[in-house]
């Protein structure tokens, strides 16, 4: 079947640290990856997303790369921002289905 | 242009009661797809609808039901409301090209539907 495991948080860290958020998947046949944001009181946002193996996807400083032999999609920015504070979603579409499997999230608090 | 829009934004309900939540896509966008997100969880998917017929259902009980109209808004719709249905509803718009993979959503506000 499809899944989408993420690392729990929250994750705190300080402004300008180094981000990684961690993502692995199961999936039968070549699914779509996608990473959503979502900040308090909203929808979800598309953050960025990966179509096949060795795909990187970026957006806002924020990157992740499709890696197929470890079945994975772990998020990282290199800065991160007060304003990046927000839940994470490592999310996949699986083939011929716009259905969306999502991970658990994982909050990110950045203090000043 | 505008977004996927959803209503209502907040919804109070008590339980047994049935509750219709509505969608209008992306202007354009030909699927709609519904999904229910438990507080500190991910979204779980209900339904997808594209063309007016249902493509794809989850693991929901039959009192979950939805329907796509001949302009692409689309209807879910609650039945004999538990008080484990209280969840942020979301509403996303794709557009699907017949055969071909669509790979991005674009998700409405959400409604969020409290059972008392």
């Amino acid at each position: 079947g499809n899944s989408v495991t993420q690392m729990e948080g929250p994750v705190t860290l300080s402004e300008e640290a180094f981000l990684t958020i961690n993502c692995t998947y199961t999936a039968t046949g070549y699914p779509s990856l996608f990473w959503y944001v979502q900040y308090p009181g909203e929808g979800l946002q598309l953050l960025l997303k990966a179509t096949k193996a060795d795909d990187k996807g970026s957006n806002k400083g924020f990157e992740a790369t499709y890696r197929k032999e470890t079945t994975s999609f772990h998020l990282e920015k290199g800065s991160v921002q007060v304003s990046d504070s927000a839940v994470y979603f490592c999310a996949l579409s699986a083939y011929n289905f716009n259905k969306f499997y999502f991970g658990s999230g994982t909050k990110l608090n950045v203090k000043p | 242009d505008a977004g996927v829009t959803q209503s209502p934004t907040h919804l109070i309900k008590t339980r047994g009661q049935h509750v219709t939540l509505r969608c209008s896509p992306i202007s354009g966008h030909k699927s709609v797809s519904w999904y229910q997100q438990v507080l500190g969880q991910g979204p779980q998917f209900i339904f997808q609808y594209y063309e007016k017929e249902e493509r794809g259902r989850g693991n929901f009980p039959d009192r979950f039901s939805a329907r796509q109209f001949p302009n692409y808004s689309s209807e879910l719709n609650v039945n004999a409301l538990l008080l484990g249905d209280s969840a942020l509803y979301l509403c996303a718009s794709s557009f699907t090209l017949e055969g071909l993979r669509s790979y991005e959503q674009y998700f409405g506000p959400g409604t969020r539907l409290t059972v008392t």
